[in-house]
């Protein structure tokens, strides 16, 4: 069983629509959660840290719940330029290790 | 500056080349990452440098050879790779491997060096 899963989609979504991607982990020991989106041929970037209590920054919104091990990212009014993959990281486990782990990805295409 | 830069961009060696990939970051970070990914699929791990120690190398071949010449360099070294190496090496930094806490946990990325092995 992969560490973090994901949906790998694509999510074909119209602009202005909200779209919702979740993210499973297996180990409950994680500590540390983050969305990074990744455009066609450039690096991961940080999107958002995933924190207990939520987190919402503009557009996006981003949860964690450590009971069902699972985080997502819910993105309102989705724009052309959201169109991405979004990848789930996931650090924290035996021995504190924070070493990034990545799911699979998450492609999502925003269309007029 | 949470900038990490690689160099080069772009790389075309034959399978008898020596060549290296460069990565530098000034954030004081004490871990750096070396990934390999390849299209449609996710980064995979290939070496951790903590504290310029080697901590983890996932089992990667030893035609790759990293190096950590201090705590803002590392160096992936390259010599007779063959056609199936050819992918998207990025190169990674976060505050810590291991630390204790959850704050500034994340990794930054370089741009990457888009490698083609002919």
């Amino acid at each position: 069983r992969k560490e973090v899963e994901q949906d790998p989609g694509p999510f074909n979504v119209p602009e202005g629509a909200t779209v919702a991607f979740n993210c499973t982990y297996s180990n409950s020991a994680s500590q540390s959660f983050f969305w990074y989106r990744q455009d066609c041929r450039k690096e991961p970037k940080l999107l958002m840290s995933v924190y207990s209590s939520g987190n919402e920054d503009g557009r996006f919104t981003a949860q964690l719940n450590r009971a069902s091990q699972y985080i997502s990212l819910l993105i309102r009014d989705s724009k052309l330029s959201d169109s991405a993959t979004y990848l789930c990281v996931v650090t924290g486990g035996e021995g504190g290790s924070y070493i990034p782990t990545f799911g699979r990805g998450t492609s999502l295409i925003v269309h007029p | 500056d949470t900038e990490v830069t690689q160099t080069p961009k772009h790389l075309v060696m034959g399978m008898t080349n020596k060549k290296s990939l460069k990565c530098e970051q000034h954030m004081g970070h004490r871990a750096m990452y070396w990934y390999k990914q390849k299209a449609k699929k996710p980064p995979e791990l290939m070496f951790v440098y903590s504290y310029e120690k080697l901590s983890i190398n996932e089992s990667v071949p030893s035609r790759f050879s990293p190096e950590c010449p201090n705590s803002s360099l590392l160096n992936l070294h390259l010599h007779a790779l063959q056609p199936e190496d050819s992918a998207l090496y990025l190169c990674a930094s976060s505050q810590d491997s291991h630390r204790i806490g959850t704050e500034n946990t994340e990794a930054f990325f370089g741009q990457g060096t888009r490698l083609t092995v002919v």
